[in-house]
């Protein structure tokens, strides 16, 4: 079946730094891919979805800013966190719209 | 009130035991609907996969979906403690629109 390959699925960075994270899909093009985020012991918050060649539409919250979404091929979609902050710990999870979605394995991020 | 509500749990059940998983939905033009599991700091898992109302069976997983009650189900037979993780009902209404999520279910097999 149809693949989302998710990497890293885990990463620790300091305060400050960016992290990129990026979401490929196997064996399918993606035309729309959905980026999450997810606290623990809560369900999936959609933060932004990508259409291939452009720009991502973010949900009321979220700062573009921040969280800068690039999905410039119908296979990868990347999502960098820039300037992180301890705030921004958190579980990501990229999806490939389809019947049915398809999900990344996800990335822990922790940020000192 | 939410889209789609779904008790947290825990639910804690003995192994062997059925167990039986609801979601409710507010918004009848849902068509899609589907039950992923996940454990711990891992992505969604695809169980079952729903169009429209009926019922849909795979292995020891059956899903349900009752349109006119805005209401769907997955009962799992044969329960094992591997089956302990947090599931996820999800819908939506079209194919490229947004996932619109339930709370997650935490279900617990005790062997």
């Amino acid at each position: 079946g149809a693949v989302v390959s998710q990497h890293p699925s885990w990463v620790i960075c300091k305060s400050g730094t960016s992290v990129k994270i990026e979401c490929r899909s196997l064996d399918f093009q993606a035309t729309t891919m959905f980026w999450y985020r997810q606290f623990p012991k809560q369900s999936l918050m959609l933060m932004a979805t990508s259409n291939e060649g452009s720009k991502a539409t973010y949900e009321q919250g979220v700062e573009k800013d921040k969280f800068l979404i690039n999905h410039a091929s119908l296979t990868l979609s990347t999502l960098t966190v820039t300037s992180a902050h301890p705030e921004d710990s958190s579980f990501y999870i990229c999806s490939a719209s389809g019947t049915p979605p398809v999900f990344g394995s996800g990335t822990q991020l922790s940020v000192l | 009130q939410k889209e789609v509500e779904q008790d947290p749990g825990p639910l804690s059940v003995p192994e062997g035991a059925i167990v039986s998983l609801n979601c409710t939905y507010s918004n009848s033009a849902f068509q899609y609907f589907m039950w992923y599991r996940q454990y711990s700091r891992k992505g969604p898992e695809l169980l079952m996969y729903t169009y429209s109302s009926g019922n849909k069976e795979d292995g020891r997983f059956t899903a349900q979906v009752d349109k006119s009650s805005k209401y769907i189900s997955l009962f799992i037979r044969d329960s094992q403690p591997s089956d302990s993780a947090t599931y996820l009902c999800a819908m939506n209404q079209d194919s490229n629109y947004q996932l619109i999520w339930g709370a997650g279910t935490k279900l617990i097999i005790k062997p």
